[in-house]
């Protein structure tokens, strides 16, 4: 069974650019929750979805968006980029919001974005 | 304030040491996690608890619901174990982060 795949694992951006960062869940997860994992900060929750609807989002500025397909592939979309927004992005899938009460969630590798 | 805070920091063991690994949260939950983080950032997740005691080989979790904290118990740990563990609260809108214990298991 395919884990959670995330694209692309690295990538170098420049201070007021976009970026997009996809995430596809394990086959049959229809929740995936995105996360932001900094030295400073540790890990932050970003948003969640389930079954295309975004059900919570973090304490993060408007310039952090995302969207879930019907395949339930996610993608998150970050713009106007800062220096403060380098940081691993991680995504996890489980079947339900959570992982709760069913199973516990699956991470995928993480995207390290370093914005210049 | 954390919502979630976690004990000790760092922590380093001799191989076959008992290890354990205390979570304490503010918040109501649906849910603890337990992660564990090797360098290069992969996370996996060890435990999803909501009540009592979970095992897995030589991890063992616990939660206490009425205290709001749980340990993640490692016995006779191994240089393998050797990762950041990071606890997470799941409230059923979204998860708060313990800061994470780094965990050196010497040979």
């Amino acid at each position: 069974k395919a884990g959670v795949t995330q694209t692309p694992r690295y990538l170098i951006k420049t201070r007021g650019q976009q970026v997009t960062l996809s995430c596809s869940p394990i086959s049959g997860h229809r929740s995936v929750s995105w996360y932001q994992q900094t030295p400073g900060q540790g890990l932050q929750f970003l948003f969640e979805y389930f079954s295309e609807t975004q059900r919570n989002k973090g304490n993060f500025p408007g310039r952090f968006s995302g969207r879930q397909f019907s395949n339930s592939r996610s993608e998150m979309n970050v713009s106007t980029l800062e220096l403060g927004d380098s940081a691993l992005y991680l995504c996890a899938s489980s079947l339900s919001p959570g992982g709760y009460p069913n199973t516990e969630a699956f991470f995928g590798q993480g995207t390290r974005l370093t914005v210049v | 304030k954390n919502e979630v805070e976690q004990s000790p920091q760092n922590l380093t063991a001799q191989e076959g040491e008992f290890i354990t690994i205390n979570c304490s949260y503010s918040v109501g939950i649906s849910a603890l996690h337990w992660l564990q983080q090797h360098p290069g950032g992969g996370i996996v997740s060890l435990f999803m608890l909501s009540s009592g005691k979970k095992k897995h080989g030589r991890l063992i979790a616990t939660i206490n619901i009425q205290e709001k904290h749980s340990s993640l118990h490692i016995t006779a740990s191994h240089p393998r174990d050797s990762a950041v563990y990071i606890c997470a609260a799941y409230t059923g809108n979204q998860f708060y982060f313990g800061t994470g214990t780094s965990l050196t298991v010497i040979p």
